[in-house]
């Protein structure tokens, strides 16, 4: 069964400095993996996806992450956060079949002070 | 509008009573999803609709939930006798393409969500 596991519930950074947003998954196949962006009272935006291309995948507002298949992972990073990134992020793992369900992690709260 | 549209944006209610929420998807996006966020969690899957299949209910966790979708348009999800405990946040999103045996290649992209809680 398709599972992801966010390792961290919250997450503080200074402006400035890395973010790192951990990922893990479980799946019988080669998945499709996402991150998504919550802001506060706004909905859900796409990160950015992988889908078996290139490991490392670019997303928007200068994140990437990248698909460790040894280690089943997909971290999140962004080199120098910004105070516009605090928000709440999902890691999402796709189930494959008829119906493609998408299996959300239970979030990281990412934090960034001045 | 060019993006999905949730109704009402907020819903209180009390114990025991029913409601109805509303989605508009995307014109044109053949699956529909609802889910639904409680305080502290992560999203919970609740139902899926593709085109003129069979829904997937799997994620309904009562049989007090229920949906419905009229063609490839609106969606409204109904929870009979609401309970304290079907307080969340309800999100709908839309998806253009099906996903093949190598995985997914669907967008999703979700409405502002409805507030429901139930006093």
């Amino acid at each position: 069964a398709q599972s992801v596991t966010q390792l961290d519930s919250h997450v503080s950074v200074s402006e400035g400095t890395p973010v790192l947003l951990r990922c893990n998954y479980s799946s019988s196949y080669s998945p499709s993996l996402f991150w998504y962006v919550q802001h506060p009272n706004k909905g859900l935006q796409l990160l950015l996806k992988y889908t078996s291309a290139a490991t490392l995948v670019k997303g928007i507002n200068g994140f990437e992450a990248e698909f460790k298949k040894s280690e089943t992972s997909f971290h999140l990073t962004k080199p120098s956060a910004h105070m516009s990134d605090a928000a709440e992020y999902f890691c999402v793992v796709s189930v494959l079949g008829n119906t493609d369900k998408l299996i959300f992690g239970t979030g990281t709260r990412l934090q960034v002070f001045p | 509008g060019a993006g999905v549209s949730q109704s009402p944006s907020n819903k209180v209610t009390e114990k025991g009573k029913d409601v109805e929420l509303r989605c508009d998807p995307i014109s044109g996006h053949t699956a529909l999803y609802w889910y639904r966020q409680r305080l502290g969690q992560g999203l919970e899957f609740l139902i899926y609709f593709q085109g003129n299949s069979a829904p997937d209910k799997s994620g309904l966790p009562s049989d007090r939930f229920s949906a419905e979708r009229t063609g490839e348009s609106v969606s409204t999800l109904t929870i009979q006798r609401t309970q304290q405990e079907d307080s969340a946040v309800y999100l709908c999103a839309s998806s253009s393409l099906v996903g093949g045996v190598y995985g997914t290649n669907e967008k999703l992209f979700f409405g502002s969500g409805t507030q429901l809680s139930v006093l």
